[in-house]
């Protein structure tokens, strides 16, 4: 699964600055998800996305939370004024379609906000 | 609301014994179950699945058991070795994602330790 990069490993923010999580999936993976993992809770899904296409962000908050998958380029997870309460892991995975279940996850970027 | 739980945040084994760590759900709906491992500083990687219509489904020394009236699912490992020493997570999918796997629910993970 080290084929799917994710960058920064590791961000700090100050409360209301902005956050830009950056996801480049595996080589001929179409398909991107985002994750997001709490502290002491388990990985809940954010986004689903194919290339300049949302396909399901029913598990986006309604506000600052934004996602993109262009035709060039990585997938971005943005956070716009960003609080406390969202510090945790952001993990993106990528897979072919129709294989989601399979999906490659990539390490993941620890978002600390203070 | 934790609609999977991993109640046992950590289980230790030896080498070569049984490691079987368990899984509850309350959502009725899911309708497929997976678990992933993690190991320190990486991603979830998949490990096996099983869908509802299916009580159990083997991998190699891996087998998932599911029990539907319980809402309770099983992973044992057989043997268990070293390097089975990872986070093991269980998750359901919803089933409101039209078919594809992708709206997973995590429980928290359980630390496997294997010791040799």
């Amino acid at each position: 699964n080290a084929g799917v990069m994710q960058n920064p490993r590791h961000l700090v923010r100050r409360r209301g600055q902005e956050a830009r999580l950056r996801c480049s999936p595996m080589k001929g993976h179409s398909h991107v998800y985002w994750y997001r993992q709490l502290p002491e809770e388990g990985l809940k899904f954010m986004v689903y996305l194919q290339k300049e296409n949302i396909i399901d962000e029913s598990g986006m908050p309604k506000e600052r939370f934004s996602a993109e998958f262009p035709k060039e380029g990585p997938s971005i997870l943005r956070i716009q004024q960003v609080v406390r309460g969202d510090s945790a892991a952001y993990f993106c995975a990528s897979s072919p379609p129709r294989e989601a279940e399979k999906a490659f996850f990539g390490q993941g970027t620890r978002l600390t906000v203070v | 609301d934790q609609q999977v739980k991993q109640n046992s945040p950590s289980l230790s084994v030896q080498e070569g014994r049984i490691s079987i760590l368990n899984c509850d759900y309350t959502n009725s709906m899911f309708d497929y179950f997976l678990w992933y491992k993690k190991y320190p500083a990486e991603g979830p990687t998949f490990l096996i699945s099983i869908s509802s219509i299916k009580d159990k489904n083997e991998d190699g020394r891996f087998t998932v058991f599911l029990n539907k009236s319980a809402k309770h699912l099983s992973l044992h490992i057989v043997p268990s070795q070293p390097g089975d020493s990872a986070v093991y997570f269980c998750a359901a999918n919803s089933p409101y994602s039209g078919g594809s796997n992708y709206k997973l629910t995590f429980g928290k993970g359980t630390l496997l330790t294997v010791n040799p």
